[in-house]
């Protein structure tokens, strides 16, 4: 049982290029999230999924998409990578009614937009 | 939507020493509330969670109860170690996600 896993975990990108961030779970969580993380800024909510086939937007979206196709799968797109996008980003997924119950986490990826 | 409001850090304590992390929220409802610890380079663990309200949750020795009336949730350990270093989160649920707060520091000194 692997939990929540996210790939990869180190990037470097160019300003302008654009790439995904892989992030699965194994456990049937209906609810999966995504956030960034800051210093001094906490945990910030960018977009986030109830179920397969449903997507809304979180705190801080603009300049990032996403999709979710199947329960397993919520991949993360950054469209045009800026500096102000460098961050660590952590996806999660969730379980019990509105997830009720608790929040499993993946061990993040370190983005850094040059 | 929710908001958390957590006290700064950084926080240092000597080992052994009484810890508490305050926290309070605003919330339309009764969510579940939690409190998640991130050690150096790592990620987020789940560390304490309660569902209801007057409920006490509590792991390694942390607690922390949810006070309706207060709308708080405040961490507490009675002796703290050097192990416990990290930055803690207080997290309310909003239903889908996690709305953070801005994290605590805690050093502990041998």
């Amino acid at each position: 049982n692997a939990g929540v896993t996210q790939t990869p975990k180190f990037q470097v990108l160019k300003t302008g290029q654009s790439m995904t961030l892989q992030c699965a779970q194994d456990m049937n969580h209906e609810y999966m999230s995504w956030y960034r993380q800051d210093p001094g800024m906490g945990l910030r909510l960018i977009h986030y999924s109830v179920g397969a086939g449903i997507t809304d937007q979180g705190e801080v979206p603009n300049g990032y998409n996403v999709s979710r196709s199947t329960t397993e799968d919520f991949p993360l797109r950054l469209l045009s990578a800026a500096p102000s996008q460098t961050s660590v980003y952590f996806c999660a997924s969730s379980w019990g009614p509105g997830g009720k119950y608790g929040y499993t986490f993946g061990s993040g990826t370190r983005l850094t937009v040059v | 939507g929710n908001s958390v409001t957590q006290m700064e850090g950084p926080v240092t304590l000597s080992e052994e020493a009484f810890l508490t992390i305050n926290c309070t929220y605003t919330a339309t409802g009764y969510p579940s509330l939690f409190w998640y610890v991130q050690y150096p380079g790592e990620g987020l663990q789940l560390l304490l969670k309660a569902t209801k309200a007057d409920d006490k949750g509590s792991n390694k020795g942390f607690e922390a109860t949810y006070r309706k009336e207060t709308t708080s949730f405040h961490l507490e350990k009675g002796s703290v170690q050097v192990s416990d270093s990290a930055v803690y989160f207080c997290a309310p649920n909003s239903g889908y996600a996690l709305n953070f707060g801005k994290g605590t520091s805690l050093l502990v000194t041998p």
